[in-house]
């Protein structure tokens, strides 16, 4: 089955500093790649996603790229603010088949 | 309002006693799904439905039972409830097991003694 890690576990860094979070994949058949923002006693949101047949797209601060031959992709936060803080989830999923999460990284913004 | 609920948000109970933990979605998904969340686990995928009656294991099923006998229902099952169970529990769903965007629910802190 699907593998995902993902780096770091926790990411500290200063208000309008930029973030990056970085996740591989082990199955070269997934296709849709999900980044899920979980608030602190809050649920899991989708904050942003990406096709296999994209390199890269972007929404405001939060931009995602994806290298389907190295079989990684990254989570880009720029100009960090307080209410960032949270902890971030990437995913991977086949065509036919479910998601499989990264373990998480939470990300303190200090102001 | 769309939206997935899950009962009860909160339950301490002690090993051995059988309980579920509801789950229901207003929205007219075909896919629902559990997953617990532990410290430093992320989210692991316990059991998954792609249909009313179409039910599979997900990555951690053991010693979880759902069913899912009307479409907006999904309940988690734990017959005989042990300590390593207690965890967060979300249930999601989504309008196929493709379609891009998982809800989630509040989610349901469990601690079994």
């Amino acid at each position: 089955g699907e593998n995902v890690e993902q780096h770091p576990s926790t990411l500290s860094v200063q208000e309008g500093d930029s973030a990056v979070i970085k996740c591989t994949y082990s199955d070269s058949a997934s296709n849709y790649f999900p980044w899920y923002k979980q608030e602190l006693g809050k649920r899991p949101q989708l904050i942003i996603d990406i096709r296999s047949n994209v390199g890269e797209k972007k929404d405001q601060r939060i931009a995602v790229t994806l290298n389907k031959t190295a079989k990684h992709f990254s989570l880009h936060i720029t100009e960090t603010q307080p209410e960032d803080s949270a902890v971030y989830f990437c995913a991977a999923r086949g065509r036919y088949s479910t998601l499989t999460f990264g373990k998480g990284t939470m990300l303190l913004v200090s102001p | 309002e769309a939206q997935v609920t899950q009962n009860p948000r909160y339950l301490i109970t002690v090993t051995g006693k059988k309980l579920t933990v509801t789950c229901s979605q207003n929205m007219n998904h075909e896919y629902m799904s559990w997953y617990r969340q532990d410290p430093g686990l992320g989210l692991r995928q316990i059991y998954y439905s792609m249909n009313v009656e179409v039910t599979d294991k997900g990555d951690v099923p053991e010693g979880y039972k759902v069913s899912r006998k009307e479409k907006r229902n999904f309940p988690l099952i734990l017959e005989s409830p042990s300590p390593n169970q207690t965890s967060l529990y979300f249930c999601a769903s989504s309008l196929s097991l493709a379609a891009e965007t998982q809800y989630f629910g509040p989610g349901t802190r469990l601690l079994v003694l």
